[in-house]
Protein backbone atom coordinates (compact mmCIF):
# COMPACT_ATOMS: atom_id res chain seq x y z
CA UNK A 1 0.00 0.00 0.00
CA UNK A 2 2.67 2.46 0.37
CA UNK A 3 4.18 1.75 -3.28
CA UNK A 4 3.05 5.05 -4.17
CA UNK A 5 2.03 7.77 -2.52
CA UNK A 6 0.33 10.85 -3.22
CA UNK A 7 -0.40 14.53 -1.12
CA UNK A 8 -2.51 15.55 -0.61
CA UNK A 9 -5.37 12.71 0.10
CA UNK A 10 -7.80 16.38 0.04
CA UNK A 11 -7.28 19.48 -1.47
CA UNK A 12 -10.20 22.49 -1.84
CA UNK A 13 -9.27 25.57 -4.08
CA UNK A 14 -11.05 28.42 -5.22
CA UNK A 15 -10.92 29.00 -9.35
CA UNK A 16 -8.11 31.38 -8.68
CA UNK A 17 -6.04 29.24 -6.60
CA UNK A 18 -2.21 27.61 -7.91
CA UNK A 19 -2.05 24.72 -6.10
CA UNK A 20 0.26 21.40 -6.56
CA UNK A 21 -0.55 17.48 -6.31
CA UNK A 22 2.22 15.57 -5.83
CA UNK A 23 2.93 11.37 -6.31
CA UNK A 24 5.99 9.58 -5.49
CA UNK A 25 6.44 5.78 -5.89
CA UNK A 26 9.17 3.73 -4.17
CA UNK A 27 8.77 0.98 -6.68
CA UNK A 28 11.95 1.49 -8.85
CA UNK A 29 9.64 2.07 -11.91
CA UNK A 30 9.99 4.32 -15.33
CA UNK A 31 6.97 5.32 -16.27
CA UNK A 32 4.46 7.40 -14.40
CA UNK A 33 0.33 8.45 -14.91
CA UNK A 34 -1.83 11.06 -14.54
CA UNK A 35 -5.74 9.66 -13.69
CA UNK A 36 -9.03 11.86 -13.72
CA UNK A 37 -11.51 9.78 -11.24
CA UNK A 38 -14.76 11.71 -12.12
CA UNK A 39 -17.89 9.85 -10.86
CA UNK A 40 -19.82 7.62 -13.32
CA UNK A 41 -17.58 7.96 -16.09
CA UNK A 42 -14.28 5.74 -16.79
CA UNK A 43 -10.79 6.57 -15.79
CA UNK A 44 -9.14 9.27 -17.87
CA UNK A 45 -5.85 9.39 -18.63
CA UNK A 46 -4.32 12.84 -18.36
CA UNK A 47 -0.52 12.35 -18.85
CA UNK A 48 2.61 9.43 -19.55
CA UNK A 49 6.01 9.81 -18.37
CA UNK A 50 8.36 7.57 -19.51
CA UNK A 51 11.86 7.81 -17.94
CA UNK A 52 11.31 11.76 -17.55
CA UNK A 53 9.81 12.49 -20.62
CA UNK A 54 6.31 13.00 -20.99
CA UNK A 55 4.87 10.73 -23.95
CA UNK A 56 1.22 11.25 -23.85
CA UNK A 57 -0.87 14.05 -23.10
CA UNK A 58 -4.35 13.03 -23.49
CA UNK A 59 -5.59 16.55 -24.67
CA UNK A 60 -5.46 18.18 -21.36
CA UNK A 61 -6.39 21.67 -20.64
CA UNK A 62 -3.12 23.83 -20.13
CA UNK A 63 -4.82 24.55 -16.19
CA UNK A 64 -3.49 21.55 -15.74
CA UNK A 65 0.86 21.37 -16.21
CA UNK A 66 2.43 17.98 -15.18
CA UNK A 67 6.19 17.95 -13.81
CA UNK A 68 7.93 14.97 -13.63
CA UNK A 69 11.66 15.84 -12.83
CA UNK A 70 13.08 11.83 -12.08
CA UNK A 71 11.29 9.31 -12.38
CA UNK A 72 10.50 8.73 -8.89
CA UNK A 73 8.56 12.09 -8.65
CA UNK A 74 5.50 13.29 -10.42
CA UNK A 75 3.92 16.37 -9.88
CA UNK A 76 0.70 18.09 -11.19
CA UNK A 77 0.47 21.79 -10.66
CA UNK A 78 -3.03 23.60 -11.10
CA UNK A 79 -4.11 26.77 -11.70
CA UNK A 80 -7.27 28.83 -13.02
CA UNK A 81 -9.57 25.51 -12.36
CA UNK A 82 -13.17 24.98 -12.51
CA UNK A 83 -15.58 23.64 -10.45
CA UNK A 84 -15.79 20.45 -13.32
CA UNK A 85 -12.42 19.66 -12.88
CA UNK A 86 -13.39 18.50 -9.34
CA UNK A 87 -12.83 14.44 -9.26
CA UNK A 88 -10.32 12.31 -7.98
CA UNK A 89 -6.90 12.59 -9.08
CA UNK A 90 -4.82 9.24 -9.24
CA UNK A 91 -1.50 8.87 -9.67
CA UNK A 92 -0.11 5.27 -10.81
CA UNK A 93 2.98 3.99 -12.09
CA UNK A 94 4.15 0.90 -13.90
CA UNK A 95 8.01 -0.78 -14.88
CA UNK A 96 7.65 0.79 -18.04
CA UNK A 97 5.05 1.70 -20.54
CA UNK A 98 4.73 -1.52 -22.43
CA UNK A 99 1.51 -3.65 -22.65
CA UNK A 100 1.12 -5.77 -19.90
CA UNK A 101 2.74 -4.09 -17.54
CA UNK A 102 1.32 -3.64 -14.34
CA UNK A 103 0.15 0.12 -13.21
CA UNK A 104 -0.14 0.37 -9.63
CA UNK A 105 -1.96 3.61 -8.29
CA UNK A 106 -1.91 5.98 -5.41
CA UNK A 107 -4.61 6.94 -2.82
CA UNK A 108 -5.08 9.63 -4.91
CA UNK A 109 -6.35 13.06 -4.19
CA UNK A 110 -9.61 14.65 -3.49
CA UNK A 111 -10.45 17.35 -5.38
CA UNK A 112 -13.03 20.41 -4.74
CA UNK A 113 -12.94 23.37 -6.96
CA UNK A 114 -15.51 26.11 -5.66
CA UNK B 1 -8.55 5.27 -30.81
CA UNK B 2 -9.98 2.21 -28.11
CA UNK B 3 -13.27 2.06 -26.63
CA UNK B 4 -14.25 -0.21 -23.72
CA UNK B 5 -18.00 -0.63 -23.03
CA UNK B 6 -18.19 -2.26 -19.39
CA UNK B 7 -21.57 -4.28 -18.62
CA UNK B 8 -23.35 -3.95 -15.80
CA UNK B 9 -23.17 -0.90 -14.37
CA UNK B 10 -24.45 -2.18 -11.20
CA UNK B 11 -25.12 -6.09 -10.18
CA UNK B 12 -26.05 -7.22 -7.12
CA UNK B 13 -25.89 -11.14 -6.06
CA UNK B 14 -26.48 -13.17 -2.96
CA UNK B 15 -23.19 -14.35 -1.59
CA UNK B 16 -22.49 -17.48 -2.48
CA UNK B 17 -23.60 -16.98 -6.23
CA UNK B 18 -21.50 -16.09 -9.46
CA UNK B 19 -21.08 -12.72 -10.83
CA UNK B 20 -20.08 -11.99 -14.17
CA UNK B 21 -19.10 -8.52 -15.46
CA UNK B 22 -18.41 -8.36 -19.54
CA UNK B 23 -16.37 -5.68 -21.85
CA UNK B 24 -16.02 -5.19 -25.12
CA UNK B 25 -13.02 -3.09 -26.89
CA UNK B 26 -12.89 -1.92 -30.55
CA UNK B 27 -9.49 -2.24 -30.99
CA UNK B 28 -8.09 -5.53 -32.48
CA UNK B 29 -4.37 -4.20 -31.40
CA UNK B 30 -5.23 -4.50 -28.13
CA UNK B 31 -3.01 -7.57 -26.41
CA UNK B 32 -3.73 -6.67 -22.41
CA UNK B 33 -6.51 -6.89 -20.51
CA UNK B 34 -6.29 -6.31 -16.95
CA UNK B 35 -9.10 -6.59 -14.38
CA UNK B 36 -8.97 -3.83 -11.29
CA UNK B 37 -10.97 -3.74 -8.15
CA UNK B 38 -11.53 -0.25 -6.13
CA UNK B 39 -13.24 -0.73 -2.54
CA UNK B 40 -14.73 2.37 -1.44
CA UNK B 41 -12.57 5.30 -0.99
CA UNK B 42 -9.04 3.10 -1.83
CA UNK B 43 -7.33 2.83 -5.12
CA UNK B 44 -7.99 0.76 -7.75
CA UNK B 45 -5.81 -2.79 -7.25
CA UNK B 46 -4.90 -4.85 -10.15
CA UNK B 47 -6.41 -8.44 -9.51
CA UNK B 48 -6.07 -10.17 -12.42
CA UNK B 49 -5.13 -9.43 -16.07
CA UNK B 50 -4.79 -11.87 -19.38
CA UNK B 51 -2.77 -11.16 -22.69
CA UNK B 52 -4.02 -11.58 -26.22
CA UNK B 53 -2.02 -15.26 -26.65
CA UNK B 54 -4.63 -16.48 -23.79
CA UNK B 55 -7.97 -17.23 -23.62
CA UNK B 56 -8.80 -18.12 -19.99
CA UNK B 57 -6.79 -17.38 -16.54
CA UNK B 58 -7.94 -18.44 -13.11
CA UNK B 59 -6.90 -16.99 -9.83
CA UNK B 60 -8.56 -19.20 -7.04
CA UNK B 61 -12.30 -17.79 -7.02
CA UNK B 62 -11.86 -15.39 -9.76
CA UNK B 63 -11.08 -15.87 -13.97
CA UNK B 64 -11.45 -13.89 -16.90
CA UNK B 65 -11.68 -15.17 -20.50
CA UNK B 66 -10.79 -13.36 -23.69
CA UNK B 67 -12.94 -13.50 -27.09
CA UNK B 68 -10.33 -12.02 -29.57
CA UNK B 69 -12.77 -12.40 -32.60
CA UNK B 70 -15.55 -11.35 -30.85
CA UNK B 71 -13.32 -8.27 -28.49
CA UNK B 72 -14.99 -9.60 -25.53
CA UNK B 73 -13.61 -9.93 -22.32
CA UNK B 74 -15.18 -11.21 -19.09
CA UNK B 75 -14.54 -11.45 -15.22
CA UNK B 76 -16.36 -14.35 -13.25
CA UNK B 77 -16.32 -14.70 -9.82
CA UNK B 78 -17.72 -17.35 -8.23
CA UNK B 79 -18.54 -18.17 -4.61
CA UNK B 80 -18.57 -14.67 -3.64
CA UNK B 81 -18.40 -12.95 -0.23
CA UNK B 82 -19.44 -9.49 0.94
CA UNK B 83 -15.54 -8.69 0.83
CA UNK B 84 -15.74 -8.90 -2.55
CA UNK B 85 -18.34 -5.94 -2.74
CA UNK B 86 -16.46 -3.24 -4.54
CA UNK B 87 -16.23 -1.34 -8.16
CA UNK B 88 -14.71 -3.38 -10.79
CA UNK B 89 -13.00 -1.53 -13.99
CA UNK B 90 -11.64 -3.58 -16.75
CA UNK B 91 -9.42 -2.22 -19.37
CA UNK B 92 -7.49 -2.49 -22.79
CA UNK B 93 -4.33 -2.07 -23.49
CA UNK B 94 -2.30 -1.50 -27.43
CA UNK B 95 1.07 -1.91 -27.79
CA UNK B 96 1.18 -0.53 -31.20
CA UNK B 97 2.56 2.48 -32.25
CA UNK B 98 3.02 5.10 -29.82
CA UNK B 99 -0.06 4.25 -27.90
CA UNK B 100 0.20 2.80 -24.87
CA UNK B 101 -2.60 3.74 -23.30
CA UNK B 102 -4.28 1.88 -20.97
CA UNK B 103 -8.28 2.85 -21.78
CA UNK B 104 -10.55 2.09 -18.84
CA UNK B 105 -14.59 0.88 -18.86
CA UNK B 106 -17.25 2.85 -16.98
CA UNK B 107 -16.81 0.22 -13.89
CA UNK B 108 -19.28 -2.25 -12.00
CA UNK B 109 -20.57 -1.69 -8.87
CA UNK B 110 -20.84 -5.01 -7.75
CA UNK B 111 -22.93 -5.78 -4.38
CA UNK B 112 -22.91 -9.07 -2.34
CA UNK B 113 -25.50 -9.16 -0.25
CA UNK B 114 -24.80 -11.34 3.29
Amino acid sequence: ETGVTQTPRHLVMGMTNKKSLKCEQHLGHNAMYWYKQSAKKPLELMFVYNFKEQTENNSVPSRFSPECPNSSHLFLHLHTLQPEDSALYLCASSQSRLAGQTQYFGPGTRLLVL
Amino acid sequence: GENVEQHPSTLSVQEGDSAVIKCTYSDSASNYFPWYKQELGKRPQLIIDIRSNVGEKKDQRIAVTLNKTAKHFSLHITETQPEDSAVYFCAAKDSGGSNYKLTFGKGTLLTVNP
